[in-house]
């Protein structure tokens, strides 16, 4: 059974890099039938996916992050992880891993980490 | 993109009512729409999976329906546990995935 455990820091400094990892145990990461995923929630807000990629290496972005985001994945340690750039207070949220797992050409999200809050402050 | 719209934002209800959340996507999404049920300080839990298919594990209360651009999320008799904020989320257009913005369900 797949799971999922975010890691990095709860602080990051405005205009600096947010960094985080997600760590997959259960199975492999090169799985072909999962696109892994990074979502995220501020506080008292809703759900908005920040990106994801496939096991090939594939990346896919919010167009509305696109320009400060880079997800990557690390097949050895079986870990994928986020980069996102030039932070301000507005990137201050939960940040979740997840797996968009498929169902002949159905997508959903069934495997999820338990997230990890991030505050940009000075 | 395309974009959710979940009404209402918020519903009060009591224990045993039957609830009805309603999800319009922007454009026709087929039977791509998931639903997702939230608790505080918790991650999503997937409810009910290509606009009717539910999850393994989910109780028979919860049902989904719709096609197209307009899906709605059913309780049939809400129970304590029920109390959540509930997400839609469309995977047609997968991996770029989108949510609704919530809807919000208390105890009246």
């Amino acid at each position: 059974q797949l799971q999922l455990q975010e890691s990095g820091p709860g602080l990051v400094k405005p205009s600096e890099t947010l960094s985080l990892t997600c760590t997959v145990s259960g199975g492999s990461i090169s799985s072909s039938s999962y696109y892994w995923g990074w979502i995220r929630q501020p506080p008292g807000k809703g759900l908005e996916w920040i990106g994801s990629i496939y096991y090939s290496g594939s990346t896919y972005y919010n167009p509305s992050l696109k320009s400060r985001v880079t997800i990557s994945v690390d097949t050895s340690k079986n870990q994928f992880s986020l980069k996102l750039s030039s932070v301000t207070a507005a990137d201050t949220a939960v940040y979740y891993c997840a797996i968009n797992n498929q169902y002949y050409y159905y997508y959903y999200m069934d495997v999820w980490g338990k997230g990890t809050t991030v505050t940009v402050s000075s | 993109d395309i974009q959710m719209t979940q009404s209402p934002s918020s519903l009060s209800a009591s224990v045993g009512d039957r609830v009805t959340i309603t999800c319009r996507a922007s454009q026709s999404i087929s039977s791509y729409l998931n639903w997702y049920q939230q608790k505080p300080g918790k991650a999503p839990k997937l409810l009910i999976y290509a606009a009717s298919s539910l999850q393994s594990g989910v109780p028979s209360r919860f049902s989904g329906s719709g096609s197209g651009t307009d899906f709605t999320l059913t309780i049939s008799s809400l129970q304590p546990e029920d109390f959540a904020t509930y997400y839609c989320q469309q995977s047609y257009s997968t991996p770029q995935d989108s949510f609704g913005q919530g809807t919000k369900l208390e105890i009246k």
